[in-house]
């Protein structure tokens, strides 16, 4: 079993919809947790951190449940800019403090 | 304030050739990466430093060499170039500490022929 899991999708949803993505991690004693936005042959860039209590950004919220070992991504109102392929990052993985990478949901928003 | 910084952007090599990879880092951070990244395999890990002089290696760290003599730049080298090895490489820095998020250079493209 993978370290961190995500469906790679695509997942495709038009305009103003709501879309979210889960993140499965393997190790319990993962401490952090991040979601990162990579556009097309471009550097992954910090999306959000994941805090235990779930945060808000705008129209994106990121939740942990630690009971079931997942993180999740939720966006609002999709838009257009908002297609892109969403990494799921969790430190302590594998029992290290290397951060271990998902390979990433993409996200197509059509018009 | 210029964040992390890869050098070159793009590449191109013959099998067999070498170079090196600088990657640059102006915000005081402890930790380096260098990955890569393939079509349909996600970013891989190819070695890390938890500080000056120091390295480790990560998931796929076979062809590579890195030295980290000061703590702002990392090297990556690659000393007899395989078409294997092409791929994107996308360097990173982080703050000491398990909750501090990885910031990324915007990657050197690098084909080898």
């Amino acid at each position: 079993r993978k370290e961190v899991e995500q469906d790679p999708g695509p997942f495709n949803v038009p305009e103003g919809a709501t879309v979210a993505f889960n993140c499965t991690y393997s190790n319990s004693a993962s401490q952090s947790f991040f979601w990162y936005r990579q556009d097309c042959r471009k550097e992954p860039k910090l999306l959000m951190s994941v805090y235990s209590s779930g945060n808000e950004d705008g129209r994106f919220t990121a939740q942990l449940n630690r009971a079931s070992q997942y993180i999740s991504l939720l966006i609002r109102d999709s838009k257009l800019s908002d297609s892109a392929t969403y990494l799921c990052v969790v430190n302590g993985a594998g029992g290290s403090y290397i951060p271990t990478f998902g390979r990433g949901t993409s996200l197509i928003v059509h018009p | 304030n210029a964040g992390v910084t890869q050098t070159p952007k793009f590449r191109v090599l013959k099998t067999g050739q070498s170079m090196t990879l600088l990657c640059a880092q102006d915000m005081n951070h402890e930790y380096m990466y260098w990955y890569r990244q393939d079509p349909g395999m996600g970013l891989r890990l190819i070695h890390y430093s938890v500080g000056e002089g120091t390295t480790a290696k990560g998931e796929v760290p076979d062809g590579y060499n890195v030295s980290r003599l000061k703590k702002q730049n990392f090297l990556l080298g690659l000393e007899s170039a395989a078409p294997s090895q092409t791929s994107v490489y996308f360097c990173a820095s982080s703050s000491t500490g398990l909750f501090q998020p990885q910031h990324f250079g915007d990657g050197t493209r690098l084909s080898i022929l």
